[in-house]
């Protein structure tokens, strides 16, 4: 099983801020079954980032993933206050598929 | 517009089973694998199955291999999710969500059910 461990667990920053958050996997994990996903309090999750930098539909330009083997990051440019939420990282390459623990992303 | 909306959660004792459906609209299911993920209260994400569009090929995560199992009506749009022998730490929301095959990421999901293992 990848392991796969986000860092921070939470991250405090103003909207304007640019935020970059991380994943690292226990083993190496090809690009293109790496994403990122987005969940707001009391919603399903939402596609962000796929193939560990390519942009899901409808997804803003200020979000940005990249990284390969075993250190991603989905990086956020100028924080909007819609963006304070819950990130999470998932590996769908190798089964089981696997999420990371996710990082708080709160305004100071 | 493409919809997933998961239903059949509720309070179940221990022991007993239950039924979760995933009914989709808004695109042809038939072409498409489907996952259940699932999130106990406070916590994060784990993935729970997978069934690919014409149902042959399943995958479980292990901790439910056994107990759970997935299976998909493409007539009906609705894939589902039989859980037996369910425990306390079964309790969470479950969510459906599409994905183009087995190995890909989610691109929809459902709102979810909640479900809850108690005596």
């Amino acid at each position: 099983e990848i392991v796969l461990t986000q860092s921070p667990g939470t991250l405090s920053l103003s909207p304007g801020e640019r935020a970059t958050l991380s994943c690292r996997a226990s083993h190496s994990v090809t690009s293109y079954f790496l994403g990122w996903y987005q969940q707001k309090p009391g919603q399903a999750p939402r596609l962000l980032i796929y193939g560990a930098s390519s942009r899901a539909t409808g997804i803003p330009d200020r979000f940005s993933g990249s990284g390969s083997g075993t250190d991603f990051t989905l990086t956020i440019s100028r924080l909007e206050p819609e963006d304070f939420a819950v990130y999470y990282c998932q590996q769908y390459g190798s089964s089981p598929i696997t999420f990371g623990q996710g990082t708080r992303l709160e305004i100071k | 517009q493409v919809q997933l909306v998961e239903s059949g959660g509720g309070v179940v004792q221990p022991g007993r089973s239950l039924r979760l459906s995933c009914e989709a609209s808004g695109f042809t299911l038939s072409t498409y694998a489907l996952h259940w993920v699932r999130q106990a209260p406070g916590k994060g994400l784990e993935w729970v199955a997978v069934i690919s569009y014409d149902g042959v090929n399943k995958y479980y995560v292990d901790s439910v291999k056994g107990r759970f199992t997935i299976s998909r009506d493409n007539s009906k749009s609705t894939v589902f999710l039989q859980m037996n022998s369910l425990r306390g730490d079964d309790t969470a929301v479950y969510y459906c969500a599409r994905s183009s095959d087995t190995r890909n990421n989610f691109d929809y999901w459902g709102q979810g059910t909640l479900v809850t293992v108690s005596s």
